[in-house]
């Protein structure tokens, strides 16, 4: 257990539709990571809060957007879902955000999201 | 733009049977080489970081090595516990603290 926790496990849902994705870092974590993994992709970073600000930019769609709140849990928002976002989507937490050997990232147990 | 290469896609073994899983990485300046374990339908699971050319690191029954170019996994006496699929993952000097994955390598050890 690596700590990160993500709900909910499983979301089915259909195209067109709106879903939230939440994650709560480990205890102490600042930054929280999103990443998409696909069959055909692998994993693919989003993007990256640290303490309530943005602080990188992935491959994220416009459709997609996150926000990291006060208590640092954050929520992911994927709108006008298509078939092809059906994927795991994961979140990881690290104590800091620039990088330093104290960036390891750790992951959680991901939700799986399909788009029917 | 980073890239990473995770070479074989899939590799079956006999329990006992040692080998090697391969990633060669192209980056501008590497400020650090990330292993996980992935189990079907889990989190990855962290499992080391090299920074340094020459660097090793070992845990149990695997031992990571980083090049220039590439890092090894090598697996020795593997047990059926070990299947999965490893990730290599690069985090580049200018890049914050964000992951650039490669494909997987799928490790399947029969007993």
């Amino acid at each position: 257990d690596s700590g990160v926790t993500q709900t909910p496990k499983h979301l089915i849902t259909a195209t067109g539709q709106r879903v939230t994705l939440r994650c709560s870092p480990r205890s102490g974590d600042l930054s929280v990571y999103w990443y998409q993994q696909s069959l055909d992709q692998g994993l693919q970073f989003l993007i990256q809060y640290y303490n309530g600000e943005e602080r990188a930019k992935g491959n994220i769609l416009e459709r997609f957007s996150a926000q990291q709140f006060p208590d640092l849990h954050s929520e992911l928002n994927l709108s006008s879902l298509e078939l092809g976002d059906s994927a795991l989507y994961f979140c990881a937490s690290s104590v800091g955000g620039a990088g330093g050997p104290e960036d390891t990232q750790y992951f959680g147990p991901g939700t799986r999201l399909t788009v029917l | 733009e980073d890239q990473v290469t995770q070479s074989p896609e899939a590799l079956r073994l006999q329990e006992g049977e040692s080998s090697s899983l391969n990633c060669s990485y192209t980056v501008s300046g590497l400020r650090g080489l990330f292993w996980y374990r992935q189990d079907p339908g889990k989190g990855p699971e962290f499992l080391f970081t090299l920074y340094s050319a020459g660097e090793e690191k070992e845990k149990e029954r695997l031992k990571a090595t980083l090049t220039k170019k590439e890092s090894f996994l090598h697996i020795t006496a593997p047990k059926p516990e070990d299947s999965a699929t490893y990730l290599c993952a690069v985090r580049e000097e200018t890049s914050g603290s964000r992951l650039t994955f490669g494909e997987g390598t799928q490790l399947t050890v029969n007993p």
